[in-house]
């Protein structure tokens, strides 16, 4: 089975701090992986996603995470956080060992101070 | 945002009474899903579908049920609902590309209440 873990429960940033969400996931075979945020109130949207190829993926709103096989990691990063970042950040993974169905971490809320 | 609509966006209902939410799509994807949301457990998912009339369990399928009669269409139902029940419920849909899926797109998200 697959499963994913993030680390953080709740982190709290002022803004134009750098922000790293860790996020592991236990498959070792070929996987597809995700960031989804949900802003309050609202559903959930995709931020990045990895298929194959460059590890180093970009995303919207100057996301990126690192792809690392070895780590069996997915690290979200942004190098300066703003206000409107305050959200829950959900990572997720996809492969042959979940019938190639999303499983889901159980979600970072960033709370950016002014 | 992908064409996904969901309805009702909230409802209320008592317990041992029957729910049926109903998820639309316009995008003719393959695969649909129900998750549900709640506090500290993140999404899990429900149940889903690959095809018309081909459903699959997922993590959290007990008191659930659904139907897919057309490929827009993905129906959860509670039999009788119980207040553990009480959650946010999110339809999502994906494509099937190379023997992967491809990224979900999500509805807006189904509020429920079970009193």
């Amino acid at each position: 089975a697959q499963s994913v873990s993030q680390h953080n429960h709740h982190v709290i940033l002022s803004e134009a701090a750098s922000l790293e969400l860790g996020c592991n996931y236990s498959y070792g075979g070929t996987v597809n992986l995700f960031w989804y945020v949900q802003y309050p109130g609202q559903h959930l949207q995709l931020l990045l996603k990895y298929f194959s190829g460059d590890p180093l993926v970009k995303g919207i709103k100057g996301f990126e995470a690192e792809f690392i096989k070895s780590k069996f990691s997915f690290n979200l990063r942004k190098p300066s956080v703003q206000w409107s970042d305050t959200a829950e950040y959900f990572c997720a993974v996809s492969s042959e060992a979940g019938s190639y169905q999303l499983t889901f971490g159980k979600g970072t809320k960033l709370s950016v101070i002014p | 945002d992908a064409g996904i609509t969901q309805s009702p966006r909230h409802k209320v209902t008592e317990t041992g009474t029957p729910v049926t939410l109903r998820c639309h799509q316009t995008e003719n994807h393959r695969y649909m899903y129900w998750y549900r949301q709640d506090p500290g457990h993140g999404l899990r998912l429900i149940h889903y579908s690959y095809g018309v009339k081909d459903t699959d369990k997922g993590e959290v399928s007990d008191g659930y049920s659904v139907s897919r009669s057309k490929t827009e269409d993905f129906l959860l139902t509670l039999e009788s609902a119980t207040s553990s029940q009480t959650s946010v419920y999110f339809c999502a849909i994906s494509e099937r590309r190379q023997g992967m899926n491809t990224e979900a797109f999500f509805g807006q998200g189904t509020r429920l209440t079970v009193v």
